[in-house]
């Protein structure tokens, strides 16, 4: 069974820039959620969603925005990138929203804003 | 707000040297406590979920346990292969939506 593909792994953007990242979840699963992890603040939570609706959304600007397609494939989007987005971007999916099972994570997306 | 710390921050340990990692939370009723291993430059890798105070659950030289504010993760005769960041995670029971509160973990390293 194939895990969570995120693409792509490394990325450099200027200042300024927009970015867009992908997220293949685990076939089956539904939910699919982001985080932003860095050496200072760790795992922050982004957004989730489930059958193409965001189900939560956690303290980041409006900058950061998400969306989910119907064969449940996730894109996030970061818009006016500033140094302090460059950042470990990570995506988990789950079977089913609001449930105590396990998340898998991928592998990240590794976003460098110089 | 749910909150997750962890502790130590890093720990060094010889091998076959045991010891406990420790998570205390603070959650608006707990759907269940995670933790997850994370080597560099990858994702974090599953490892166990706890769902009530008392509950144990063992996975190779791990063990985890849960009370109503801390969760311990007991490494049993440690390897070098073991050495990465262990991470703590909540998922509270509130609304549909499966958003998890990470600590900032324990970056675990084993010496030969």
């Amino acid at each position: 069974k194939a895990g969570v593909t995120q693409t792509p792994r490394y990325l450099i953007k200027t200042r300024g820039q927009q970015v867009t990242l992908s997220c293949s979840p685990i076939s089956g699963h539904r939910s699919v959620s982001w985080y932003q992890q860095t050496p200072g603040q760790g795992l922050q939570f982004l957004f989730e969603y489930f059958s193409e609706t965001q189900r939560n959304k956690g303290n980041f600007p409006g900058r950061f925005s998400g969306r989910q397609f119907s064969n449940s494939r996730s894109e996030m989007n970061v818009s006016t990138l500033e140094l302090g987005d460059s950042a470990l971007y990570l995506c988990a999916s789950s079977p089913l929203a609001g449930m105590s099972t396990e998340a898998f994570f991928g592998q990240g997306t590794r976003l460098t804003v110089v | 707000e749910d909150q997750v710390t962890q502790s130590p921050e890093a720990l060094r340990l010889q091998e076959g040297e045991s010891s406990s990692l420790n998570c205390s939370y603070t959650v608006s009723g707990l759907r269940g406590l995670f933790w997850y291993r994370q080597d560099p430059g990858k994702g974090p890798e599953f490892l166990f979920t706890l769902y009530s105070a008392g509950e144990e659950k063992e996975k190779e030289r791990l063990k985890a346990t849960l009370t109503k504010k801390e969760s311990f993760l007991h490494i049993t005769a440690p390897k070098p292969e073991d050495s990465a960041t262990y991470l703590c995670a909540v998922q509270a029971r509130t609304g549909a939506n499966s958003k998890l509160t990470f600590g900032k973990g324990i970056t675990l390293s084993v010496r030969p």
